[in-house]
């Protein structure tokens, strides 16, 4: 099966500038998950999707970041403006269903540098 | 804090060698997962283990769960040099309703010298 897809894979900006991330999961997950890995550190989650519902984005600074899925499918996680700290790996994952009880597939991530 | 963490940070060994890491967690748990990720990549589902089991294999790979400690350790056997990568554990918490994830700890840098 493919796996989940997240584009760009690097992305370097000026602070102050938006950015985009695009992310499409594992078909027929319902579940869908953006972390933020900062270098030297474990992934912290950001924001949880069950279909197309926010489930918990209570770690998400809603000041600047935002994110949505739409139909229940592919996802999107914007920053505007960004700041110097946001840079880090931004992570897309999927599981069959809320929590992962069988483990989460994630992408292979987008760098983002702010610069 | 609920996430695991992982012991040691960093650990060296030579090919052939056997690696265990540890790790740590303070929250009731349904099961504990490991992950790997090679440098630039995402992160790759390795095994997991829930809270009523006690041991668990995967091929090279041997994963323990001591709930009353609240510790669980991988152990890799015989490694080789592409092993090396940094190592996770992630807990998902006992929790009701859908608004439950996984936490990460801060992860093991694994390197198997050749």
């Amino acid at each position: 099966e493919a796996g989940v897809a997240q584009s760009p894979r690097y992305k370097i900006i000026e602070k102050r500038q938006s950015v985009a991330f695009w992310c499409n999961p594992i078909s027929g997950h319902a579940t869908l998950y953006w972390y933020q890995q900062i270098l030297g550190q474990g992934p912290k989650l950001l924001i949880q999707f069950q279909n197309n519902g926010v489930v918990d984005d209570s770690q998400l600074p809603k000041d600047r970041f935002s994110a949505e899925r739409l139909k229940g499918v592919d996802s999107t996680l914007k920053i505007q403006p960004a700041k110097l700290e946001d840079s880090a790996v931004y992570l897309c994952a999927s599981s069959e269903g809320p929590g992962g009880g069988y483990g989460y597939t994630f992408g292979s991530g987008t760098r983002l540098t702010v610069v | 804090s609920q996430q695991g963490e992982e012991d040691p940070q960093a650990l060296s060994i030579q090919e052939g060698e056997n690696a265990t890491m540890n790790c740590s967690y303070k929250t009731s748990i349904n099961n504990l997962q490991w992950y790997r990720q090679n440098s630039g990549r995402g992160l790759v589902h390795l095994i997991l283990i829930r809270s009523n089991e006690r041991e668990k294999h995967s091929g090279r790979l041997r994963v323990t769960l001591d709930t009353s400690k609240k510790s669980s350790s991988l152990l890799i056997t015989a490694s080789r040099a592409a092993d090396t990568a940094s190592y996770f554990c992630a807990i998902l918490p006992i929790s009701s309703g859908s608004a439950r994830q996984l936490t990460f700890g801060s992860g093991t840098q694994l390197t198997v010298l050749p």
